[in-house]
């Protein structure tokens, strides 16, 4: 059964970083491209980054270029979201997600996890 | 960046009613188009990819058709798991964008 699980979430000041990690499990991990996905609670979607099989090709979402890095550990099945100067619309739930496809990915995602709820603010 | 437009934002339905949402893009992405069902307090579930490409394990109520710039999600008969948010995604171009939602509710 595949699974992605979230964490590091949690009140952060303006500001500062903050890590976010996925935990997969239940697939060939390093095969598959992944992604972040965040939403704003009670509103809609807004993909944030994303990270081919083996790190080469890596993708962000013009609101969060330059302050975020996605990076994955094959080794470990997991990817991270490092998140610097953050800010307080940068608050949200933030999915980690599944390409349906292998390698470089469709950038469809087909799993997701629960989320984590990070929250800028002062 | 792509922008994607839904409609309605919101509707109202019964159990056993034909629903259909519509997602328009502001460019042509082909086929290149998701669409997510998202239930209340859930994380979101691909229903379908390349227009129409039924995901494993949806049912087959679920249809999705368009190409361009216009595309279609419809529901042929609502059942009562069929409530919640839907949410289009195009998968042509970076950066990846979705549609605002579509919220269906029970009338």
């Amino acid at each position: 059964e595949v699974q992605v699980v979230e964490s590091g979430g949690g009140l952060v000041r303006p500001g500062r970083s903050l890590r976010l990690s996925c935990a997969a499990s239940g697939f060939s991990f390093d095969e598959y491209a992944m992604h972040w996905v965040r939403q704003v609670p009670g509103k809609g979607l807004e993909w944030v980054s994303g990270i081919s099989w083996n790190s080469a090709s890596t993708a962000y979402a013009d609101s969060v270029r330059g302050r975020f890095t996605i990076s994955r550990d094959n080794t470990q099945n997991s990817v991270y979201l490092q998140m610097n100067s953050l800010r307080p619309e940068d608050t949200a739930f933030y999915y980690c997600a599944k390409d349906i496809d292998l390698w470089f990915g469709r950038k469809v995602f087909d799993f997701w996890g629960q989320g984590t709820l990070v929250t800028a603010s002062s | 960046a792509i922008q994607l437009t839904q409609s309605p934002t919101s509707l109202s339905a019964s159990v056993g009613d034909r629903v259909t949402i519509t997602c328009r893009a502001s460019e042509s992405i082909s086929r290149d188009l998701a669409w997510y069902q998202q239930r209340a307090g859930k994380a979101p579930m691909l229903l379908i990819y390349d227009a129409s490409s039924l995901q494993n394990g949806v049912p087959s109520r679920f249809r999705g058709s368009g190409s361009g710039t216009g595309f279609t999600l419809t529901i042929t008969s609502l059942q009562p798991e069929d409530f919640a948010s839907y949410y289009c995604q195009q998968f042509n171009t970076y950066p990846l964008t979705f549609g605002g939602g579509t919220k269906v509710e029970i009338k």
